[in-house]
């Protein structure tokens, strides 16, 4: 499985967007990039997932550029709920059977 | 909601006692994945079952053990309790997207 590397924690005011960069350089040819999103006390609740170019979903978009070697988490307009640790996961193709492994995440503070 | 029950939500012990975790799947979901989350700590993947069977194993205590049973549900029996298996066990379940996991709402386990 890759390895993933992101920021520890990354602040912002509400309103604005955040980008979450997500840096996997050994991503092999067939890997998938999934997002999930955790707030204190609960589970993980995936968001996002990509293979290549941009996804948009209408929670978040990702953008990932040609040599896949990076990901971006792209959070529109973020409020107070959107304070939570997100994971980049970087794996197999979606169908099957494959160990998930969690980094320790980004943990986001949006600030009123 | 994520259609994943985890039962009990709380549970207090003492050290060198047994106990066991339950979780059942979303309606159709043929995986489970157990994982553990320390205070403060990514999540830990421990082990996963497809139909009954091992998938795949993460890093589990010898003193820890898992079942899925014909209905799909699946208990995580863990032993000889120690103070640092306090934390917060997760259950997650699929379909054939294993990267696209539904995570119940945890067990928070305090060994005391």
């Amino acid at each position: 499985l890759a390895k993933t590397t992101q920021p520890i924690s990354m602040d912002s005011y509400e309103g604005q967007e955040v980008n979450i960069t997500c840096s996997h350089n050994n991503i092999a040819t067939n890997d998938y990039i999934t997002w999930y999103q955790q707030f204190p006390s609960q589970g993980p609740r995936f968001i996002i997932q990509g293979y290549k170019t941009k996804v948009t979903n209408e929670v978040a978009s990702l953008f990932i550029p040609a040599d896949r070697k990076s990901s971006t988490l792209s959070l529109p307009r973020v409020s107070l709920s959107d304070t939570a640790v997100y994971y980049c996961l970087v794996g197999p193709p979606p169908r099957g059977y494959q160990k998930v492994t969690f980094g320790t995440g980004t943990k986001l503070q949006v600030i009123p | 909601d994520s259609g994943v029950t985890q039962t009990p939500k709380h549970l207090i012990t003492a050290t060198g006692q047994r106990v066991t975790l339950r979780c059942s799947p979303r309606s159709g979901d043929l995986s489970v994945y157990w994982y553990q989350q320390s205070l403060d700590q990514g999540l830990q993947f421990l082990i996963q079952y497809y139909n009954g069977e091992e998938r795949a194993k993460g890093n589990i205590l010898e003193r820890f053990s898992a079942q899925q049973f014909p209905d799909l549900h699946s208990e995580l029996n863990l032993s000889s309790l120690e103070l640092g298996d306090s934390a917060l066990y997760f259950c997650a379940s699929s379909g054939d997207y294993y990267n696209e996991q539904f995570f119940g709402p945890g067990t928070r386990l305090t060994v005391l």
